[in-house]
């Protein structure tokens, strides 16, 4: 167990709705990562956020968004959804520094229908 | 800018035989260097890492890795496998853009299929 936590585990929807998917960091972690893991495309990268800012961004579409609160935890919106938006989308958590290494959650997988 | 290769898609091993899992990457600067195994339907867990120092990197599971700065390579090695290792291995470098912003960029997976 990381100790990263993610909600739901799994989610079914239909094209053009809207989804939020929710990660808790691990005790202590400032910074959050969102990451998509589709057959296609591997896993990419989608966006950082340190301390409630947002701080590197990866290949997020313009339709999604996320934030981080200022209890650290983290909610990715996926909107306008989209057949090839079905994916495992996975959360991480890190301290800073040369150290760093990423804790992954356990993913929600999304299945839009 | 950063990347990792993983050339091989699959790797087929008996149990008990030693097992390398390849890497390549390419970095500017000093490369900051993963392994990352997942299991079915469950995250990425990780196994170990290289930042500095000794080139033969010990990890979790009996893991090791190996950094080869003029072959760029970072390989992920172990002395005897088991079929529990059969998985999905990520190798992966951070891309850092400042003292609190980076990203890790990930290689396309090996498949680690070892048989009994």
């Amino acid at each position: 167990d990381s100790g990263v936590t993610q909600t739901p585990k799994h989610l079914i929807t239909a094209t053009g709705q809207r989804v939020t998917l929710r990660c808790s960091p691990r005790s202590g972690d400032l910074s959050v990562y969102w990451y998509q893991q589709s057959l296609d495309q591997g896993l990419q990268f989608l966006i950082q956020y340190y301390n409630g800012e947002e701080r590197a961004k990866g290949n997020i579409l313009e339709r999604f968004s996320a934030q981080q609160f200022p209890d650290l935890h983290s909610e990715l919106n996926l909107s306008s959804l989209e057949l090839g938006d079905s994916a495992l989308y996975f959360c991480a958590s890190s301290t800073q520094g040369p150290t760093e290494t990423q804790y992954f959650g356990p993913g929600t997988r999304l299945l839009v229908l | 800018a950063q990347s990792v290769a993983q050339p091989e898609d699959q790797v087929n091993v008996a149990e008990g035989n030693p097992l390398t899992v390849k890497c390549t990457y390419s970095v500017s600067g000093n490369p900051y260097l993963f392994w990352y195994v997942q299991y079915p339907n469950r995250g990425l867990q990780f196994l170990l890492k290289y930042i500095t120092g000794d080139n033969l990197v010990k990890g979790s599971y009996g893991f090791e890795a190996e950094f080869n700065k003029s072959q760029t390579s970072f390989h992920l090695k172990k002395p005897s496998a088991l079929v529990s290792d059969s998985a999905l291995y990520f190798c992966a470098v951070r891309d850092v853009k400042h003292s609190s912003a980076s990203k890790i960029i990930f290689g396309s997976g090996t498949r680690l299929s070892i048989r009994p």
